[in-house]
């Protein structure tokens, strides 16, 4: 089946634009995390949503990071203002239900391929 | 809060040769760990992981991991090194522990495996 799909792959823009970076998770995948990657930082969490929840943006560096999803499908990690700090691989990542009662079950995130940002 | 800690964030090894990336990990709460791999140009891909049960894990590709609670230690370690291995590695814990939420992960070790 498909897997997390990104686009763009790849993404040029310049200081100060807004870009929008687009994730579509796995078929029936409740959850969706957004995680940045960068020379440096290495992963950090951004943004995680969980079905119907509020999602969990304990993560996002700055009020100029936002993200939106569909119901349980695409999602949209949008940065207004970009700045040159903000080039990274944005990585996108789902995975299922977590199951009732089942403490010791781990519902593996499956990664996309991520999109890569230069800010000139 | 969680956090990892990988040693070394490069490795060099022959090929054949035993493989140890180090990993050491903070948790507040009963730690669910993981080591990821990251070919060049691909995203992450799940070598194994540790929940609860059995603390030797073993993994895709002839990988393992063994968790150490007394040392707080997750290292991966593969006893031949094949040229396809090379890669970043990432080891990562569950922030909240449980089955969902967010991931924490170490700054990556490079593998490089020499001819």
């Amino acid at each position: 089946g498909a897997g997390v799909s990104q686009s763009p792959s790849n993404k040029v823009t310049e200081k100060g634009k807004d870009v929008e970076l687009r994730c579509d998770p796995i078929s029936g995948h409740t959850a969706l995390y957004w995680y940045r990657q960068s020379l440096g930082q290495g992963l950090e969490f951004l943004i995680y949503f969980q079905g119907n929840s509020a999602p969990d943006k304990s993560g996002l560096p700055s009020d100029r990071f936002s993200a939106e999803r569909t119901g349980e499908s695409v999602s949209t990690l949008t940065i207004q203002r970009t700045q040159q700090e903000d080039s990274a691989v944005y990585l996108c990542a789902s995975s299922r239900p977590g199951l009732a009662g089942q403490i010791s079950s781990y519902n593996e995130q499956f990664f996309g391929p991520g999109t890569r940002l230069t800010v000139l | 809060a969680q956090s990892v800690t990988q040693l070394g964030s490069h490795v060099s090894v022959s090929e054949g040769a035993l493989v140890l990336l180090r990993c050491n990990y903070s948790s507040s709460v009963p730690p669910y760990l993981f080591w990821y791999v990251q070919y060049p140009n691909q995203g992450l891909q799940l070598l194994l992981k540790y929940t609860t049960g059995a603390t030797l894990v073993k993994g895709i590709n002839g990988f393992e991991a063994e968790f150490k609670k007394s040392e707080t230690s997750f290292h991966l370690t593969k006893p031949s090194a094949h040229m396809s291995d090379a890669a970043e590695y990432f080891c990562a814990v569950s922030e909240y522990g449980g089955s969902q939420g967010n991931l924490i992960f170490g700054k990556g070790t490079k593998l490089s495996v020499k001819p």
